[in-house]
């Protein structure tokens, strides 16, 4: 089954406004990232918390992470219709190989003008 | 820098033929994943590349499918026979081995079997 399930599936809000995902994972990680997919294109990445961190900021987005709680939350702040998209959490592993994602079934947010 | 480039974007097949997806890297990226993504869902890693050989293809449905990167740049996936369900978006990624693992994606390919 996949790791790293979202919540809610799906986000409605008015532009200007907060919106915040949740995502929880059953197992151990290194970190968590963040990934944004808009219809019809590929995954982007916008940010990585590792495991010993429990807060970061990039721009609009804040990401807190809560090991204990095996649970993570996206937050974008004054979100604007360009923010419509999916948001994909994923478990990440650091091997050797290198890095192993395991996405959760994502959040559809969606941005109203 | 030039991203993660595959062709083709688009591709509707019947049940039962074989069909074929490219990937190129980005430049001096030694990992190359393959994910599937069905609609509605999270991407699924297919089978992950470090230079040509394999690292992880424990979810790849090997009666069906295959892939190979034989020079450790551009790797191509293939299934033969497709089936209703392969229905999907095929997502390639690379990252670095070292330093900042990031896994970058390319647009996809988005595969309708009829």
């Amino acid at each position: 089954s996949q790791q790293g399930e979202e919540d809610p599936q799906a986000l409605s809000i008015q532009e200007g406004e907060n919106a915040t995902m949740n995502c929880s994972y059953k197992t151990s990680i290194n970190n968590l990232q963040w990934y944004r997919q808009n219809s019809g294109r590929g995954l982007v990445h916008l940010i990585l918390i590792r495991s010993n961190e429990r807060e970061k900021h990039s721009g609009r987005l804040r990401v807190t992470l809560d090991t204990s709680k095996k649970s993570s939350s996206l937050l974008i702040t004054a979100s604007r219709a360009a923010d419509t998209a999916s948001y994909f959490c994923a478990k990440g592993r650091e091997e050797t190989s290198g890095s192993r994602l395991t996405f959760g079934e994502g959040t559809q947010l969606t941005v109203n003008p | 820098e030039a991203g993660v480039a595959q062709s083709p974007r688009y591709k509707i097949i019947e049940k039962r033929q074989s069909v074929a997806f490219w990937c190129n890297p980005i430049s001096g990226h030694a990992t190359l994943y393959w994910y599937q993504q069905i609609l509605g869902q999270g991407p699924k890693l297919l089978i992950q590349f470090q230079n040509n050989g394999v690292v992880d293809d424990s979810q790849l449905p090997k009666d069906r499918f295959s892939a190979e990167r034989l020079k450790g740049v551009d790797s191509t996936l293939k299934i033969q026979p497709a089936k209703l369900e392969d229905s999907a978006v095929y997502l390639c990624a690379s990252s670095l081995v070292g330093g900042d693992r990031t896994q970058y994606f390319g647009p996809g390919t988005r595969l309708l079997v009829l």
